[in-house]
């Protein structure tokens, strides 16, 4: 593993289902984020986690979950999809989280829900 | 509230340099970041300016100013391959990543 692995990589979800998406860092980054990306909007952070052990909600939290049980892994869980979460997921990493820690990106994962 | 404007879409020729804007009114200001994001993929750091003036990275540079709250991107010999949306992003006084919605630039040869 070389930077930040998403899985999957794209997924068609029926509403209701619950689903988690899956992100790992092997780059031992303290911090890590979960970010929307919609068509005309700028990257919208759903939820953060400083450290391992904390959590954090951003702009758009609403329906959505995650946990940070170590430094590498940080699944996102929407638990019971709505057609608005359609959406591209990108999960972030840096090193801290002070103004020059720049953010390295997962390639994404694109769900539609139906 | 808090805003980040940039154009939507651009397009210049091959060989060529383009400047792409953006404008931002934040609560408190803490760096402005510049981000690559070809089609269908992850958005890649390009510059990080914290103050005032040009920095300049091969090809491409930042400059800003704080007092106006404006940043440009530069692009110089532009090259088929740097056809891709630029995402301008400024940290707040929280250190939270404000995003604007990006620039689209279409290379032509």
């Amino acid at each position: 593993i070389a930077g930040i692995t998403q899985a999957p990589t794209s997924q068609i979800l029926a509403a209701g289902r619950r689903m988690t998406l899956r992100c790992t860092q092997d780059m031992r980054h303290n911090a890590m984020y979960w970010y929307r990306q919609d068509l005309g909007l700028g990257l919208r952070l759903i939820h953060y986690s400083n450290t391992a052990g904390t959590t954090g909600k951003g702009e758009v939290p609403d329906g959505y979950s995650v946990s940070r049980a170590n430094t590498d892994d940080f699944p996102l869980t929407l638990a019971s999809a709505v057609p608005s979460q359609t959406s591209v997921y990108f999960c972030a990493s840096s090193e801290g989280t002070g103004g020059t820690d720049t953010k390295y990106f997962g390639p994404g994962t694109r769900l539609t829900v139906l | 509230g808090q805003n980040i404007d940039q154009p939507t879409e651009m397009t210049a020729t091959e060989g060529a340099i383009v400047q792409i804007n953006c404008t931002y009114q934040t609560s408190g200001f803490n760096g402005l970041f510049w981000y690559q994001q070809h089609a269908g993929e992850a958005p890649t750091f390009l510059s990080y300016n914290v103050l005032d003036g040009l920095e300049e990275k091969g090809r491409f540079s930042s400059f800003l100013s704080r007092s106006k709250g404006y940043s440009y991107l530069l692009l110089k010999e532009l090259q088929m391959k740097d056809s891709a949306s630029y995402l301008c992003a400024v940290m707040d006084s929280n250190y939270q990543l404000i995003w604007g919605a990006g620039t689209k630039l279409i290379i032509k040869p």
